[in-house]
């Protein structure tokens, strides 16, 4: 089966430090991987996703930046927080078939800038 | 511009009634529908899904309804568990999309009173 994982569950940051946040899956090759966010009362905003490795598609211009250097390894990065940047990071895969799939998702990192 | 919208922020029901848990959407080409159910600092889990073939789809204690004509779809939990007791998010995609992104709603507070 498949399993998605998700680090650190939580994080506190100071404004102006950077950013990593990973995820990874495992039991599928291929996956679309996706970086969502909730913000405190918000529903779940897009912010990027990739159809393979090195291939990211950015929803929404942002402080953030995203990377995939690997098949099952998609990384969410900031070289600067910002205090608009607290919230709840979900990732997210589906299998790539060509069609609309459902999407799975980790178990979140709740990050908050201070 | 909000493309799925789920105007009601909470609900509140008895254990052993019914909840209905609506969704609106403007996209037309909006052709796949899901639902997600979501406890506090955990990710989504998928609940249900329905194309734009069909317009009704039953799991067990849970029925979602599409109306094409009015872009709305409802779903209906029966009976209603105190378990059920989360925040409820309904998304739609376009299948002719290249990015397979989900659009998701703002989300529905359901909770089931004992």
């Amino acid at each position: 089966s498949q399993t998605i994982h998700q680090w650190p569950a939580t994080l506190v940051q100071p404004v102006g430090s950077p950013l990593s946040l990973e995820c990874t899956v495992e039991g599928t090759s291929n996956p679309n991987l996706y970086w969502y966010r909730q913000a405190a009362g918000r529903g779940l905003q897009l912010l990027f996703y990739s159809v393979g490795i090195g291939q990211i598609s950015s929803e929404v211009p942002q402080n953030l930046s995203a990377s995939r250097p690997q098949d099952r390894q998609f990384i969410l990065s900031s070289k600067k927080l910002l205090l608009s940047d607290s919230g709840f990071y979900l990732c997210a895969w589906s299998p790539r078939t060509g069609w609309v799939e459902t999407q799975y998702f980790g178990p979140g990192t709740r990050l908050l800038v201070l | 511009d909000q493309q799925v919208k789920q105007n009601s922020p909470s609900l509140s029901v008895q254990e052993g009634r019914i909840s209905i848990l609506n969704c609106d959407y403007t996209n037309s080409m909006f052709d796949y529908f899901l639902w997600y159910k979501k406890y506090p600092a955990e990710g989504p889990t998928f609940l249900i899904s329905i194309s734009s073939i069909k317009d009704k789809n039953e799991d067990g204690r849970f029925t979602v309804f599409l109306n094409k004509s009015a872009k709305h779809l409802s779903l209906h939990i029966v009976p209603s568990q105190p378990g059920d007791s989360a925040v409820y998010f309904c998304a739609a995609s376009d299948s002719g999309g290249s990015n397979y992104k989900l659009t998701f709603g703002k989300g529905t507070l359901l909770t089931v009173n004992p």
